[in-house]
This record gives structure tokens, sequence and C-alpha cells, in this order.
């Protein structure tokens, strides 16, 4: 099994409507993150979560809120999406004083906003 | 600020060709990380390598070696006799260290789409 999952990995939605990301992981590890991948602008960092009780905004928070439900559990939603948040998702996990800070992502999530 | 440039935006080569990849890193922090990572059509991200600013050794891995240099902060990445299945794009990623809080971020370069051609 995948050590970091993502729900939906495709997703079509009308602008206006509210539509939430899931992200589990298995991997143990405290911190998380969510990205938006945007063609020929790489991914940029929407919301980290270093620990159940930490979350902070990234480069494009604007427009997004999450929810770190358990140390496991990392959800990012638009509480009511825009075409221009058309894009893929990726949902990734790291471990607290992993020497490396090496980052594991999920499958992605291909949102699109009509 | 901390900041990766690809200027390579696309890149189209034939099959057996060797292709390197430039990646330029802008950071302030003496101890950081650097990450090449492929993305080959199926979407997803695969991990190719790790590199921290201590270590500036280059790395060969099969076909793939990269060269880092901190004088002219590059972490250029090379494919050796490229084939078609290395065709994806291809994200050059520096991350922050710094204090427990800040530590860990990525930030990720425009990527390079590499088109390896029969």
């Amino acid at each position: 099994d995948a050590d970091v999952t993502q729900t939906p990995r495709n997703r079509i939605t009308k602008t206006g409507k509210r539509i939430m990301l899931e992200c589990s992981q298995t991997k143990g590890h405290d911190r998380m993150y969510w990205y938006r991948q945007d063609p020929g602008l790489g991914l940029r960092l929407i919301y980290y979560s270093f620990d159940v009780k930490d979350i902070n905004k990234g480069e494009i928070s604007d427009g997004y809120s999450v929810s770190r439900q358990a140390q496991a559990k990392f959800s990012l939603s638009l509480e009511s999406a825009i075409p221009n948040q058309t894009a893929l998702y990726f949902c990734a996990t790291s471990g607290k004083g992993h020497p490396e800070y090496e980052q594991y992502f999920g499958p992605g999530t291909r949102l699109t906003v009509t | 600020a901390q900041k990766v440039t690809q200027a390579q935006t696309e890149i189209s080569v034939v099959e057996k060709e060797d292709v390197t990849l430039d990646c330029v890193y802008e950071t302030r922090d003496t101890t950081y990380y650097l990450f090449w990572y492929k993305q080959p059509p199926s979407g997803e991200l695969v991990f190719l390598i790790r590199r921290n600013s201590f270590d500036e050794q280059n790395e060969i891995s099969g076909r793939y070696s990269w060269n880092f240099q901190k004088s002219t902060s590059s972490f250029n990445f090379t494919i050796t006799a490229s084939q078609v299945v290395d065709s994806a794009v291809y994200f050059c990623a520096l991350s922050e260290v710094g204090s427990y809080n800040q530590g860990g971020k990525l930030i990720f370069g425009q990527g390079t789409e590499l088109s390896v051609k029969p």
C-alpha cells in the first residue's frame, strides 16, 4: 500500500462549490504539506503543518484552508472554488529531525473547476 | 529570499544523446538541501537525489549524474545516453533547514520538460 494517499485522484467541480481534498499517511511523519502545481510554475506551497496543533500558511494560501485532523491526516479545502484553482495538488510528508528533510509525495489530485 | 531557477523550459533530444538539465539556486542559509524529482507523464513525483550543502562531491547513479557547485550555486543533472523512458518533467528543489518551525519546506524550480525521441 502507498505510504501517502490522496483522495480523490480526480475531481471536476463547478465555480462556487466547496471541495475538500484529503491526504493520509502511514509513515508516522509529523510534518505534512500541500502543494499546487501549475504548468510553467513548478510546485508552490499552499499550507504546511509541523504537528497537529501547528498549521502555517505557505506561499499561496489565499482561497484555501486546511485541517489537521490527526497526525496522519491533513485536508485541504477550497471554500468557494474558482477556475484559476484548476491545478494538480500534491500532499507531502516529512519526518521531524530527519536529517535530509526528504519529503514523500502522494500521487496527486487533479482538480478542474469549471 | 530562497529561489530556484530552471531556465530551460523544454529540451528535446534524440535517443542516446547526453543531456544536461540546469538548476541555479539562491539562498542565504549556509545549511540547505537540494533535490531533483522526476515527473513522468503519469503525474507522480519520483525522488531522484538529495544533496546537502556540505557535500560537493559529484554523484553518479547509472546513467544519471549530478554536478553540485556551491561557487556558482548550481546543481545540474546529466542523463547519459538518454532513453525514451527518460521523457518527463524534471524539478530541482531547495529545502530550507533553519529552525524547527521553518525547516523542511521545499522551494521548487519551474521544471524542465525533457522529450527524448526515438
